[in-house]
């Protein structure tokens, strides 16, 4: 069973305007979470996370909001640019001091012009 | 500062074969992970590497070993080599110690071929 779900294979969404990618995790103890942006034939790159103990996290035009109590993570980008176009994975760490993450299956956001 | 370096970056093995990947991770970064992507299953975790030994390891079979050298660096090894082995292998080097929180950084990958 999944423990990440990006339940959005894939987001179209007009230059200038907002994207938002959605994640939902089933796991209370997680108490880190990430996103990565991936390009064909390279690895992921990170992007932004944030720790549990927070519920907005902000960084340029990226910012990554966490509702605990939904087990819901979203990561906004605005304004959206052509360069954006990519995979968009959202990763969750548990407690305990492990580095081992858990990915979402990925979210193609493509920025028309 | 030198990223995640990961060789080779494709490599084709028959079945039954045995491959080994290695991952230089960034300077001063002391643990080191493996994922597995495929299309189907996306981002896999494999194992987890720090100061040469196993912390986490993923759902994989035995088939899926790893170590890690004094000097951080680390391959992966899978024996006995399935049609399904067929993915992108990626490794990633963090600076994290234990009960730290840090972000990964990931390698371009080896793309491996079982024919």
């Amino acid at each position: 069973d999944q423990q990440v779900k990006q339940n959005s294979p894939s987001l179209s969404v007009q230059e200038g305007r907002i994207s938002i990618l959605n994640c939902d995790y089933t796991n209370s103890m997680f108490d880190y979470f990430l996103w990565y942006k991936k390009y064909p034939a390279e690895g992921p790159t990170f992007l932004i996370s944030i720790s549990s103990i927070k519920d907005k996290n902000e960084d340029g035009r990226f910012t990554v909001f966490l509702n605990k109590s939904a087990k819901h993570l979203s990561l906004h980008i605005v304004p959206s640019q052509p360069g954006d176009s990519a995979v968009y994975f959202c990763a969750v760490r548990g407690g305990g001091g492990a580095d081992g993450l858990t990915f979402g299956k990925g979210t193609h956001l493509i920025i028309q012009p | 500062k030198a990223g995640v370096t990961q060789t080779p970056r494709y490599l084709i093995k028959t079945r039954g074969q045995q491959v080994t990947l290695s991952c230089s991770p960034i300077s001063g970064h002391r643990s080191v992970s493996w994922y597995q992507q495929t299309p189907g299953q996306g981002l896999q975790f494999l194992f987890e590497y720090f100061s040469e030994t196993q912390r986490n390891k993923g759902n994989f079979p035995g088939r899926f070993s790893g170590r890690q050298f004094s000097n951080s660096r680390s391959e992966m090894n899978v024996s006995t080599l399935e049609l399904g082995d067929s993915a992108l292998y990626l490794c990633a080097s963090s600076l994290r110690g234990q009960g730290l929180n840090t972000e990964a950084f990931f390698g371009q990958g080896t793309r491996l071929t079982v024919v």
